[in-house]
């Protein structure tokens, strides 16, 4: 089992519509939580983190934490065409306390 | 200011020759990671430099791989007799705040290794 999971997609919304990201890890002592954007070819950018249950949000962007279920999830609202990326899930603390464990990523396609 | 930067670029060479990978971090930044991300793949974890801890190499796949960091700033990851399966992007991120929930990392450009 990997420490930290994604559907890899490709997952396909909209333009304006709600796109949700799921993610679920094994380690429930992980404490806190990372989304981070891809573009193909660049290196990754931290969209939001999070490390207290329930959600978090930052303009278009909502993470949503669950530690009894050990699931993240990242919400973004209003989807637009430059959203369309890869996006990976990180762990970190637990049994790892100091290194961060990352998803394999799932990919966005924003339909015009 | 200046972000993470990484030399080479792009690094291709023949199988069975060593490799160094350079990473610069942020200044200041007090940890430095290395991870492997091969084509479609996630970033898998190869090795953790924090302050003058001794760093964490749970993640380094073989005795081929080491990584050092002068002086707490400059790391360098060493691959030596390449094979083939090592080709990926080698990249290096920094942070400031480790002890701290928060821990963003800033990722350097990559090196894309190349073995023939």
């Amino acid at each position: 089992q990997k420490e930290v999971e994604q559907n890899s997609g490709p997952l396909s919304v909209p333009e304006g519509a709600i796109a949700s990201l799921n993610c679920t890890y094994s380690d429930r002592g992980s404490q806190s939580f990372f989304w981070y954007r891809q573009y193909s070819g660049k290196s990754p950018e931290l969209i939001m983190f999070i490390y207290s249950n329930g959600d978090k949000e930052d303009g278009r962007f909502t993470a949503q934490l669950n530690k009894a279920s050990q699931y993240v999830s990242l919400l973004i609202r209003d989807s637009q065409p430059s959203d369309s990326a890869t996006y990976l899930c990180a762990a970190k603390g637990g049994s790892s306390a100091s290194k961060i464990i990352f998803g394999s990523g799932t990919r966005l396609s924003i339909r015009p | 200011g200046a972000g993470v930067s990484q030399s080479p670029s792009n690094k291709v060479t023949e199988k069975g020759k060593d490799v160094e990978l350079r990473c610069d971090p942020i200044s200041g930044h007090t940890a430095l990671y290395w991870y492997r991300q091969s084509l479609g793949q996630g970033l898998e974890f190869l090795i953790y430099f924090q302050g003058n801890s001794a760093p964490d190499k749970s993640g380094l796949p073989s005795d081929r791989f080491s990584a050092e960091r002068t002086g707490g700033s400059v790391s360098t990851l060493t691959i030596q007799r390449t094979q083939q399966e090592d080709s990926a992007v080698y990249l290096c991120a920094s942070s400031l705040i480790e002890r701290e929930m928060r821990n963003e990392q800033f990722f350097g450009p990559g090196t894309r290794l190349t073995v023939l």
